[in-house]
């Protein structure tokens, strides 16, 4: 059983280009959560999708970011315009269907390390 | 709201003693809490949960934590430190209120060092 799959491990833009970061969940989960975590910093939750459907997406910034979980398919970060500060370690996690995580522990990615140059 | 206060952000100590790595949050719920590793490069590991049974939780690799409700703490311990024990650790609170909403709020993390 496959854990939860990031790809790419690591992604380097130049600014202005669009940034595209794609994650597996683990067989049978159904939530999945963004975090990013920027240089000497904890993880900061972005956004929680379930198929289809944004659950809440208050972490992420007004502009440039956006997210998908579609009904086939892995997750989706995508982010237009990059900038020099978008640079960071984004992870995924996934959950099962009904806990959130709360109680089962979230299923961390190995991350894509984003650098913008 | 939630939040974690983790106030060392490193920590020094030789192999074969003892590790404390402190921990303190606030929550307007009853809290799960977890603590998770993070190795160079590597992706997140959970170490152990505490989600309202037990208030001492063992983990993995010799690690335990215990949860104490009236100082609002949940430090990391382990009796012997090891070398591969060297990497960053995360005090994590997911309020439960939200059920299935629940998000993860992060500490800034602690970077253990294991001298030899």
């Amino acid at each position: 059983n496959a854990g939860v799959m990031q790809n790419p491990r690591h992604l380097v833009r130049r600014r202005g280009q669009e940034a595209r970061l794609r994650c597996s969940p683990m067989k049978g989960h159904s939530h999945v959560y963004w975090y990013r975590q920027l240089p000497e910093e904890g993880l900061k939750f972005m956004v929680y999708l379930q198929k289809e459907n944004i659950i809440d997406e208050s972490g992420m910034p007004k502009e440039r970011f956006s997210a998908e979980f579609p009904k086939e398919g892995p997750s989706i970060l995508r982010i237009q315009q990059v900038v020099r500060g978008d640079s960071a370690a984004y992870f995924c996690a996934s959950s099962p269907l009904g806990t959130g995580g709360q109680n089962y522990g979230y299923t961390f990615g190995s991350g894509t390390r984003l650098t913008v140059v | 709201a939630q939040s974690v206060t983790q106030l060392d952000s490193h920590v020094s100590v030789s192999e074969g003693t003892p590790v404390l790595l402190r921990c303190n949050y606030s929550s307007s719920y009853s809290p799960s809490l977890f603590w998770y590793v993070q190795h160079p490069n590597k992706g997140l590991q959970l170490l152990l949960k505490y989600t309202s049974a037990a208030t001492l939780v063992k983990g993995i690799n010799g690690f335990e934590a215990e949860f104490k409700k009236s100082e609002t703490s949940f430090h990391l311990t382990k009796p012997s430190a090891h070398m591969s024990d060297a990497a960053e650790y995360f005090c994590v609170v997911s309020d439960r209120s939200g059920g299935a909403n629940s998000k993860l709020t992060f500490g800034k993390g602690i970077t253990l060092s294991v001298r030899p």
